[in-house]
């Protein structure tokens, strides 16, 4: 069993920046640096969209287009923990944002476990 | 970006009884990289098919996947009061981006 846990979510206008967490653990044996991990949104009332995805060794990164340019992914392997840096956030960001485990360490796969989430809401 | 359109978008029916959820996709999905998940309120989404057909650790044999190409298929054989949720698919295919459905609310009747 994986267990993900997001934090950091908050209230921010138009144009500020946020940064998510989300940490990682599992039984023995569970090694967070063998595995790729994903950010996943969903607006209030709306369905699924996927975010970014990082790679097991952090060293590739892939956005959606709607964050490209404003939102970083990245992880610590030290830490069990992977991260979003949010940048000139817009309305349209709002969102209950969710981290999620890859299947596999590079590439991308289906995801086998979720994080609950944590809310972003962007208003002035 | 491969578009998946869920049908229907509420699926209302009893327990005990049959449902058949379905998923188009706008071109080929690869590899039949397809998979299902399940949420419920205030819920993390959980992982139930993928590669269309195969259920993931823990999933009961009630719940199966089938299809390839574009059109995929979600079948609860029969209906337990914990499977009234809603159900995504997801397409995980050799390009970016991942892609969801918008979702079927399974209700009961």
């Amino acid at each position: 069993q994986v267990q993900l846990v997001e934090s950091g979510g908050d209230v921010v206008q138009p144009g500020r920046s946020l940064r998510l967490s989300c940490v990682v653990s599992g039984v023995s044996g569970f090694t967070f640096s063998n595995y790729g991990m994903h950010w996943v949104r969903q607006a209030p009332g709306k369905g699924l969209e996927w975010v970014a995805v990082i790679s097991s060794d952090g060293n590739n990164k892939y956005y959606a287009d709607s964050v490209k340019g404003r939102f970083t992914i990245s992880r610590d392997n030290s830490k069990n923990t992977l991260y979003l840096q949010m940048n000139s956030l817009r309305a349209e960001d709002t969102a209950v944002y969710s981290c999620a485990k890859d299947r596999h360490g590079s590439g991308w796969d289906y995801f086998d476990y979720w994080g609950q989430g944590t809310l972003v809401t962007v208003s002035s | 970006e491969i578009v998946l359109t869920q049908s229907p978008g509420t699926l209302s029916l009893s327990p005990g009884e049959r449902a058949t959820l379905s998923c188009r996709a706008s071109q080929s999905v690869s590899s039949s990289y397809l998979a299902w998940y399940q949420q419920k309120a205030g819920q993390a989404p959980r992982l139930l098919i993928y590669g269309a057909s195969s259920r993931a650790t823990g999933i009961p044999d009630r719940f199966s996947g089938s299809g390839s190409g574009t059109d995929f298929t979600l079948t609860i054989s029969r209906l337990e009061a914990e499977d009234f949720a809603v159900y995504y698919c997801q397409q995980y295919g050799s390009s970016l981006p991942i892609t969801f459905g918008q979702g079927t609310r399974l209700e009961i009747k």
